[in-house]
């Protein structure tokens, strides 16, 4: 079965450092989007991302937040400088005709 | 605003039974709702979504009815195992490509 692929699983990072997290969404599929997680806290939206542009993004996603699809098949969230309340789980998301389908996330923490 | 609330944070069922999970929702216009199971430390698995313009569907052992007068939709999950503990969360979506707006969750424990 298909799947969106996410990695690396974890990433621990200092703060204001970069990070670059990384997806490969399902083959076929148009839509892509970045959500987050913070622990025991609901889903939340950053951004969606159709035909090689950025189609909404949240409050959350401020200027230290960009999206990249280099090749056609990845697509990667980057944190500029993180900051310590940008640990959470990010997920990635690649949506077709049907629902929207979710990889199992990399967990950023921020030290 | 938009807002994907639920009633419950926790539900607790035994074995064999079944489970009903409520969401409720403030704002009128949406094209679809979605739930999503999360087991932890992983992403949400889709389970079943519903169009705004049906009441009811059905799936493998799960039945989604969404009451658009009341603004409540409902997860019903028939014969609960043990494998359905996790937490479940209502979405809804506006467009083919648009943003998903999750609730809180709740946290379904199924009891042996």
């Amino acid at each position: 079965e298909p799947e969106v692929t996410q990695t690396p699983s974890h990433q621990v990072t200092q703060m204001g450092q970069e990070v670059i997290l990384r997806c490969v969404p399902i083959s076929n599929h148009l839509y892509f989007y970045w959500y987050r997680q913070i622990l025991g806290q609901k889903v939340e939206f950053l951004v969606s991302f159709y035909n090689n542009e950025i189609s909404e993004k949240s409050e959350i996603f401020d200027d230290q937040f960009s999206v990249e699809r280099p090749d056609g098949s990845n697509f990667t969230l980057k944190i500029r400088s993180t900051k310590l309340e940008d640990s959470a789980m990010y997920f990635c998301a690649s949506k077709g005709r049907g629902a929207a389908f979710f990889g199992q996330g990399t967990r950023l923490t921020v030290v | 605003g938009e807002s994907v609330g639920l009633h419950l944070p926790t539900l607790s069922v035994q074995e064999g039974d079944n489970s009903i999970i409520n969401c409720a929702y403030s704002n009128s216009a949406s094209d679809y709702f979605i739930w999503y199971k999360q087991e932890s430390g992983k992403g949400p698995q889709f389970i079943i979504d519903i169009r705004s313009n049906m009441d009811k569907r059905q799936g493998q052992r799960v039945t989604v009815l969404l009451n658009k007068t009341v603004k409540h939709l409902s997860l019903q999950i028939a014969a609960t195992q043990p494998g359905d503990s996790a937490v479940y969360f209502c979405a809804r979506g506006y467009n083919q490509g648009g943003k998903l707006i999750f609730g809180q969750g709740t946290e379904l424990s199924v009891k042996p």
